[in-house]
């Protein structure tokens, strides 16, 4: 159902990096920003980047976003066992009028 | 801060239709678009549907024929109704701030605040 694809897990020892992948199309990522969402279990999602690569007021510089054509990419440096979580990323698909998330990436840190 | 307070029944019929009401509380509701999403236990995140002060909307094309988003600026306070429910409409709802806007043709996009969400679940 979800017009954006991403890894379903990623992971890496505390202190690494990992990268989170998000593939959409012409329609979503290929024409308008992407945001990238963090989650954790039984609680809301809170957002991490958006316009493609800024942070909201609190979020730590270790997270970063950039895109590419019709992908885009969450990274996440200096791994904490906080960090444990599901990401998600989200777009304005043109085409379909319509909000689209992508089918979500569980980090986990060794 | 602005905080969101989703309220409704935790406990829907099939067939029946499900309501909820989003509370904003830290801020107005003017001037800003309101959504809702949700989320089927164990899966991803769906977009359902946006309304801005004004009562301009938006809804996902999958829903549309079931969804009908409504706002309260007096009681700042939106509210969304999904009609014909089933057990596949089983999930926790979340209403959300939305910050959207077109600039030369590329869109804006995302949700800046969140509810705490509310579990429905469809069941007899």
């Amino acid at each position: 159902q979800s017009v954006l694809t991403q890894p379903p897990s990623v992971s890496a020892a505390p202190g690494q990096k990992v990268t989170i992948s998000c593939s959409g199309s012409s329609s979503n990522l290929g024409t308008n920003y992407v945001s990238w969402y963090q989650q954790f279990p039984g609680t809301a999602p809170k957002l991490l980047i958006y316009e493609n690569n800024k942070r909201p007021s609190g979020i730590p510089d270790r997270f970063s976003g950039s895109k590419s054509g019709t992908s885009a990419t969450l990274g996440i440096t200096g791994l904490q066992t906080g960090d444990e979580a599901d990401y998600y990323c989200g777009t304005w698909d043109s085409r379909l009028s319509s909000g689209v998330f992508g089918t979500g990436t569980k980090v986990t840190v060794l | 801060q602005v905080q969101l307070q989703e309220s409704g029944p935790g406990l829907v019929k099939p067939s029946e239709t499900l309501s909820l009401t989003c509370t904003v509380s830290g801020g107005s509701i003017s001037s800003y678009y309101w959504s809702w999403i949700r989320q089927s236990p164990g899966k991803g995140l769906e977009w359902i549907a946006y309304i801005n002060y004004s009562g301009s909307t938006n809804y996902n094309p999958s829903l549309k024929s079931r969804v009908t988003i409504s706002v309260d600026t007096s009681k700042n306070q939106f509210s969304l109704k999904l009609s014909s429910v089933t057990a596949a409409d089983t999930a926790v709802y979340y209403c959300a701030r939305l910050r959207v806007t077109m600039v030369h043709g590329v869109i804006m996009y995302y949700f800046d605040y969140w509810g705490q969400g509310t579990l429905v679940t469809v069941s007899s």
